[in-house]
């Protein structure tokens, strides 16, 4: 069973740019949250999205925003880069609609460098 | 609100020796709690979980961590460490409802030859 998978791995951008990084789950994993993973911050949560709906969202500004689509596949995407955007943006599935007890699992990442 | 604190951001031991990493955690409901790993340049995987079963939980790699609820602790351990364990360690906390999976600031295991 393939694992996620998130495209591109690596990418560098610069100040004013837009980025669009895609996340594909699990097969039959239908939640696909998004983390953003910085030296200083570690892990923060970004947005979960169920069933194409985003369920949660976390403290980002407007500039983060996501979609997911009918096939579970997921992409977020950044506007108006800031050289604070560069990160590893982790994206993780999981199975069933409850979070809880069920397991995220995450993708290898994409780190996004902005110059 | 749940949270997680990771005492240690570095962490370091001798190969052969017993790995202890702390993790406590507040929630308001009882938790679920976690533990993952992450190599370089990697994504995180899942070493255990704890949902209210036992209370020691054993994970892969050797690693165990036991929940004691008076403690509000998860604290990982493993008896022997081995050079393929360095790496960085996260503790997480969920709730029964649905709300994200929070993280703990991570531990980097460093193991010396």
């Amino acid at each position: 069973k393939a694992g996620v998978t998130q495209t591109p791995r690596y990418l560098i951008k610069t100040r004013g740019q837009q980025v669009t990084l895609s996340c594909s789950p699990i097969s039959g994993h239908r939640s696909v949250s998004w983390y953003q993973q910085t030296p200083g911050q570690g892990l923060q949560f970004l947005f979960e999205y169920f069933s194409e709906t985003q369920r949660n969202k976390g403290n980002f500004p407007g500039r983060f925003s996501g979609r997911q689509f009918s096939n579970s596949r997921s992409e977020m995407n950044v506007s108006t880069l800031e050289l604070g955007d560069s990160a590893l943006y982790l994206c993780a599935s999981r199975q069933g609609a409850s979070s809880g007890a069920n397991v995220l699992t995450f993708g290898a990442g994409s780190r996004l460098t902005v110059l | 609100a749940q949270s997680v604190t990771q005492l240690g951001s570095h962490v370091s031991v001798s190969e052969g020796a017993l790995v202890l990493l702390r993790c406590n955690y507040s929630s308001s409901v009882p938790p679920y709690l976690f533990w993952y790993v992450q190599y370089p340049n990697q994504g995180l995987q899942l070493l255990l979980k704890y949902t209210s079963a036992a209370t020691l939980v054993k994970g892969i790699n050797g690693f165990e961590a036991e929940f004691k609820k008076s403690e509000t602790s998860f604290h990982l351990t493993k008896p022997s460490a081995h050079m393929s364990d360095a790496a960085e360690y996260f503790c997480a906390v969920s709730d029964r409802r649905n709300t994200p999976l929070v993280f703990g600031k991570g531990t980097r295991l460093s193991v010396i030859a």
